[in-house]
């Protein structure tokens, strides 16, 4: 298998539920990334991981929590989620956190009832 | 001012049309532009990538990046019904990965047969 997988493809959840997201990347890349996609804004970058360090993490809510377990790994555990953070989350990956390059994943579809 | 501004559309065009597809931003430390096409359900795909201003040609594509004027373009000629998708500008500064990158919002193309 090759490229950046992302499991589940599609999610609903209550808002006292707890989720994870999962992303795989096979491209032994060394940074991974969280992206948020809502209709009609552009990309949010969530989280930044570097060597399975995190170096980003863009005044996100703490009802996201990330984890990055090994370089070829990231999650995003979910819990007391709100109706608006309903969305397509990308996962992406790069060679380091080089300028151009990533390769996304085919995201998980999120809503939360 | 949003640092990347791009129209949604959707842009509507016949088969074998050329397509002209446009941001500007207003950040001059962006260096690197990128863009990517994303299909329904999928998650975005790099295009083509250009570093500083100039032209890039890649089959029926081509990126132009006039810094001074803080815009950015790609042509697609004889367009296809394949090339219908969103289309997302992106862009980031020298050494600038941890940040990740900078999207526009995607402009959605329809090529009619």
């Amino acid at each position: 298998e090759t490229g950046v997988t992302q499991t589940p493809r599609h999610l609903v959840m209550g808002m006292t539920n707890k989720k994870s997201l999962k992303c795989e990347q096979h491209l032994g890349h060394n940074a991974m990334y969280w992206y948020k996609q809502s209709a009609k804004k552009p990309l949010e970058l969530m989280f930044v991981y570097n060597f399975k360090e995190q170096t980003e993490n863009n005044s996100v809510p703490s009802r996201f929590s990330p984890e990055c377990p090994n370089s070829s790994h990231l999650f995003l555990h979910l819990h007391t989620l709100q109706p608006e953070d309903s969305a397509l989350y990308l996962c992406a990956s790069s060679q380091e956190t080089v300028n151009y390059g990533y390769t996304f994943g085919s995201g998980t579809r999120l809503t939360v009832v | 001012q949003k640092e990347v501004e791009q129209d949604p559309g959707p842009l509507s065009v016949p088969e074998g049309a050329i397509v002209s597809l446009n941001c500007t931003y207003s950040n001059s430390a962006f260096q690197y532009f990128m863009w990517y096409r994303q299909y329904s359900r999928k998650g975005p795909e790099l295009l083509m990538y250009t570093y500083s201003s100039g032209n890039k040609e890649d089959g029926r594509f081509t990126a132009q990046v006039d810094k001074s004027s803080k815009y950015i373009s790609l042509f697609i000629r004889d367009s296809q019904p394949s090339d219908s998708a969103t289309y997302l500008c992106a862009m980031s500064p020298v050494g600038g990965g941890a940040d990740g990158l900078t999207f526009g919002k995607g402009t959605h193309l329809i090529i009619q047969p």
